[in-house]
């Protein structure tokens, strides 16, 4: 099947400080890539919808200012939690879709963010 | 509005027990159901999936089958592994240009030697 690779897969990172999470899509084009995070214990709750060129969709409730959202490319998505607290400590995890088949997503691995 | 609604877990097996894992959703339309697997520390990977009435889903001894006068789509195993312990989670999409995937509250499954 597709593979969805997504980087890094732990990131410990401090209060106030950015990081950036990739999510690459290695054999297929990704026209849609979505964002989701995953509290423990919890399903998962979609962040946001960004398609390639054009500005992420962002579900409600979610700082689109805090969670930068960039789709450049139809393989790479990048998501950027900017000002890190402890409280986006959670485990985030990327899909993307391809143009061929629009009713399957492909997941990353998902990437455990701890801010301390 | 659409939704996904599983049985919570935990659920504890032995091994080599029967598994039942129940789904129910509310869609308008004729929406695609999916069961995703999540191993611990994993991301999620697509176990099976239907996309209309009557069609049964299988892999790896899972199975489902979409029942559009019950709205359901169960997982069922005859006999479940160690390996199989992972969170289940139970999800819809409908077809359109940017497929959102709705996904169930998951259920954590155990499976004793």
């Amino acid at each position: 099947g597709a593979v969805v690779s997504q980087h890094p897969s732990r990131v410990i990172c401090k209060s106030g400080t950015s990081v950036k999470i990739e999510c690459r899509s290695l054999d297929f084009q990704a026209t849609t890539m979505f964002w989701y995070r995953q509290f423990p214990k919890q399903s998962l709750m979609l962040m946001a919808t960004s398609n390639e060129g054009s500005k992420a969709t962002y579900e409600q409730g979610v700082e689109k200012d805090k969670f930068l959202i960039n789709h450049a490319s139809l393989t790479l998505s990048t998501l950027t939690v900017t000002s890190a607290h402890p409280e986006d400590s959670s485990f985030y995890i990327c899909s993307a879709q391809s143009k061929g088949a629009l009713d399957e997503a492909f997941f990353g691995q998902g990437t455990r963010l701890t801010v301390v | 509005g659409d939704s996904v609604t599983q049985m919570e877990g935990p659920v504890t097996l032995s091994e080599e027990a029967f598994l039942t894992i129940n789904c129910t959703y509310t869609a308008t339309g004729y929406p695609s159901l999916f069961w995703y697997v999540q191993y611990p520390g994993e991301g999620l990977q697509l176990l099976l999936k239907a996309t209309k009435a009557d069609d049964k889903g299988s892999n790896k001894g899972f199975e489902a089958t979409y029942r559009k006068e019950t709205t359901s789509f169960h997982l069922e195993k005859g006999s479940v592994q160690v390996s199989d312990s992972a969170v289940y989670f139970c999800a819809l999409t409908k077809y359109s240009s940017a497929s959102k995937i709705i996904f169930g509250s998951g259920t954590r499954l155990s499976i004793r030697p």
